[in-house]
């Protein structure tokens, strides 16, 4: 089935760890992004990548980092985990990046609490 | 700085009746709108686009307006059934030379009760 896949589905962290969690697509999809998303703040994007080799800052990318070796991979890394990452992680993929047709499809979330 | 509003956060219709999801936006030059349906622990799913030019948008029983100018999309369900319990969010896509991002709304929980 065509899509996004996310791993690990949840994960316990402690504080000061370093985690990456990885997403990818197989609808060859040109533009990827993260975003997190809090109670009472809703979905902020984290990083964004347009293409493959391309990577951009959102509106929340301090402690975050991204890479896109590929079209279908995009890991988030964590450098260095804090409580305040604590958070569910979407992926999210689109054909192109900011078309007027641009429809967005969303992973099915990371789970991760720092402690 | 965009900010999307979704009023109210949370809703509760018995079977059969219409919803009306309301969302709103400050900054009205939008690229597309987008609303999604986020069910518990899930990601989101998209349910309807709107492009700029546009003024409605209609797939089933869901039908989306947007009215620019003053900032506002509304989605109504028609007929509404207990699978259509879930978080309905909006999201707004400004132009490519603001970003390349999607601000969302809160949601709106909704319950529909049998």
């Amino acid at each position: 089935i065509a899509g996004i896949t996310q791993a690990p589905t949840s994960q316990i962290l402690a504080a000061g760890r370093r985690m990456t969690l990885r997403c990818t697509q197989d609808m060859r999809h040109n533009a990827m992004y993260w975003y997190r998303q809090d109670l009472g703040l809703g979905l902020r994007l984290i990083h964004y990548s347009n293409t493959a080799g391309t990577t951009g800052k959102g509106e929340v990318p301090d402690g975050y980092s991204v890479s896109r070796a590929n079209t279908d991979d995009f890991p988030l890394t964590l450098a260095s985990a804090v409580p305040s990452q604590t958070s569910v992680y979407f992926c999210a993929s689109s054909e192109e990046a900011g078309g007027r047709t641009d429809t967005q499809y969303f992973g099915p979330g990371t789970r991760l609490t720092v402690l | 700085k965009q900010e999307v509003t979704q009023i109210p956060a949370a809703l509760s219709v018995p079977e059969g009746e219409n919803l009306v999801l309301n969302c709103s936006f400050t900054d009205s030059a939008i690229y597309n709108l987008q609303w999604f349906r986020q069910d518990p622990g899930k990601g989101l799913t998209s349910l309807l686009l709107i492009q700029s030019s546009q003024r409605e948008q209609t797939s089933g029983r869901l039908n989306a307006s947007l009215d620019k100018s003053s900032g506002r999309s509304t989605l109504y369900i028609a007929a509404s059934q207990p699978g259509d319990s879930a978080t309905y969010l909006c999201a707004v896509r400004l132009g490519k030379a603001a970003g390349n991002k999607l601000t969302f709304g809160g949601g709106t929980r909704v319950l529909v009760k049998p």
